[in-house]
């Protein structure tokens, strides 16, 4: 049974450039939440998606995008790169409407030159 | 969503026990008590969740009184593994995805 997988593991981009990263839930989960972690800080959650829609979000500009496909994946997009927009970053899957806990994956870590 | 204050950094030697406490004053009548631990470049892993007074599992205890302003996450006997960073978080039902994480402990476990 497959956990959180998310891809790709590393990215270098330069700014201006736009990102897409992909995350695969865990077997059985139905929601995805997307999270940023800076170097030395907590992860900050950027939005979640569940039945396709974005559920919640954290304070994150527009230029940060997700979708959520029909096998319960999802995708995290990043327009118009930054410098800061520089981090590791989480996707955690989870059940809709449970207390269950968040699933993490490994992260796909962003460099922006 | 409630708002958690714990140590910055904790030291302990190995074969210790160490127990890190999470305040949390604004907790809601709804909301959960989970911990988190964190190794460098990987994402967070569940260590335990509890609602009120104790809960144990195979690798922590978690202690949460009446008031549930706090809790403590003991961690039996660490070894050099359990260096990691930490985090306190409270909040549940249907805002589960979106979890504020707050700078974490760090435990540094010595020989």
């Amino acid at each position: 049974d497959a956990g959180v997988t998310q891809s790709p593991t590393h990215l270098i981009k330069t700014r201006g450039q736009q990102v897409t990263l992909r995350c695969s839930p865990k077997s059985g989960h139905d929601t995805v939440s997307w999270y940023q972690q800076a170097l030395g800080q907590g992860p900050q959650f950027i939005f979640q998606y569940y039945e396709e829609e974005e559920r919640q979000r954290g304070n994150f500009p527009d230029r940060f995008s997700g979708h959520q496909f029909p096998n319960y994946s999802s995708e995290l997009n990043v327009n118009a790169l930054l410098l800061g927009d520089s981090a590791l970053y989480l996707c955690a899957s989870s059940l809709w409407w449970t207390n269950e806990k968040l699933f993490f994956g490994s992260g796909t870590q962003l460099s922006v030159l | 969503l409630a708002k958690t204050t714990q140590p910055i950094s904790m030291d302990s030697y190995e074969g210790q026990e160490v127990n890190i406490t999470c305040s949390h004053n604004n907790i809601a009548t709804n909301d959960y008590i989970t911990w988190y631990q964190q190794f460098p470049s990987q994402g967070p892993r569940f260590i335990i969740q509890g609602y009120k007074t104790k809960v144990t599992n195979e690798v922590a205890s978690l202690f949460i009184p009446a008031d549930r302003k706090s809790s403590t996450l003991s961690l039996p006997r660490v070894s050099l593994s359990d260096t990691a960073v930490y985090y306190c978080l409270v909040g549940m039902g249907s805002n589960t995805g979106k979890l504020i994480f707050g700078q974490g402990t760090t435990l540094q476990v010595k020989p």
